[in-house]
Formats: structure tokens, sequence, C-alpha cells
């Protein structure tokens, strides 16, 4: 079956530090792969996605590169900002029909001022 | 529009209200879900709609009953609910081809 490991949280950082979550994957398949940010109290937002072995998904400042070699999809950023803090989660999807994403547990993160 | 738009926001019902959610989007989406989220956790899929025909029901209690009335909206019925039953649920849509997935702000429920 298909399933994400996330580091796990929660992680607590001072403003400008480098943030690295990582996020390794099994899948049946050729998944793609996404990065998805949750604000507190709020839904789901599409933070970067890759579709392929060697892409780059950037976006605000963050990256990921799908490295098919070690199955892993982490997510970084070198500056993070206090409106960073948020849960970050790691997903992936097998195409399809109808297509289901299967998610990691989530990573809490909290940037302090 | 690139918007999946749910409504109400927060509901409270009690556990012998009869309520629904609804979703709907303007994309040209043909699969649609419904998401259940408990506070920090990992959205749990519940069904999957495509091309308005219920494809995918991840054994969810019959007291959550879903309709796709059209390509635009997905609704969520609710009746008999549990306290246990609260959480955020999430509405999304995707393409079939591709990788577009959108998800909605969500309806935070309250059983009580």
């Amino acid at each position: 079956g298909n399933s994400v490991t996330q580091m796990e949280g929660p992680v607590t950082l001072s403003e400008e530090a480098f943030l690295t979550i990582n996020c390794t994957y099994t899948a049946t398949g050729y998944p793609s792969l996404f990065w998805y940010v949750q604000y507190p109290g709020e839904g789901l937002q599409l933070l970067l996605k890759a579709t392929k072995a060697d892409d780059k998904g950037s976006n605000k400042g963050f990256e990921a590169t799908y490295r098919k070699e070690t199955t892993s999809f982490h997510l970084e950023k070198g500056s993070v900002q206090v409106s960073d803090s948020a849960v970050y989660f790691c997903a992936l999807s097998i195409s399809g029909s109808a297509r289901q994403l299967t998610f990691g547990s989530g990573t809490q993160l909290t940037v302090l001022p | 529009d690139t918007e999946v738009t749910q409504t109400p926001k927060h509901l409270v019902m009690g556990m012998t209200n009869k309520k629904s959610l609804k979703c709907e989007q303007h994309m040209g989406h043909r699969a649609m879900y419904w998401y259940k989220q408990k506070a920090k956790k990992p959205p749990e899929l519940m069904f999957v709609y495509s091309y308005e025909k219920l494809s995918i029901n991840e054994s969810v209690p019959s007291r959550f009953s879903p309709e796709c009335p059209n390509s635009s909206l997905l609704n969520l019925h609710l009746h008999a609910l549990q306290p246990e039953d609260s959480a955020l649920y999430l509405c999304a849509s995707s393409q079939l081809q591709g990788t577009g997935y959108t998800f909605g702000s969500g309806t935070r429920l309250t059983v009580v």
C-alpha cells in the first residue's frame, strides 16, 4: 500500500532559522508528492508539489525536491518567519480516475520572534 | 474561480438533530471528496464522488449520508451524530487527470 512518514513534531525555531521537515514515502506506482499547510482554525492550503523524479516544487520561500532514489520529499526554508507557524502535511497521490491523498501525520511548526 | 466553498463555517448540533454541510466548486473538477479531520491529526478520507457517482465509501457510519446533486455541488447530510463526530469536515475537489486538488476551508462541527 501507500504511506507517508513525516518527521515527528512539534518543531520550535527562532525567526530567521533554517527549516527542514523530513518526509519519506512508500508507493505502488509513480506518485505525485505534495506539501500542504494548515494555519490555526483554517483548512488545508497547497504549499507546493512535484509530479516526477528530480522535480523541485517551490513557493513562498519553501522548497522540496522529489528524490526517487531515497523516496523522499523533504521540506526546506532558508529563513522562517513567525507567520510560518502552522501544521505542515506531506502527502502523495497516485494517478487514477479519482485520486485519494495519503497524508503523513503532520508536523507542528512554531516560530518564535 | 479557483476555490472550493464550504458552508456553514461553524455548526453546533444536538445528537437528535438533522443538518447538512454544503460544498461548491466551479473549476470543472469531476471528482469531489469529504474528509474528516480531528485536532492535530491528518485528514481522513470519508467519501469520493467521481462523475457524480459515489466511488469510495471508507466504511463511514450511516449517520453520515453524502449526496452529489450535480457536478458542482456536494452535500453531507448528518443525523443522530455522536459527540465523537465533532471535527473539522473538509471538502475537496480534483481533476481526474493531472494533479490539481483543492480543499475548502472546512466546517467545524460540534455535537453536543
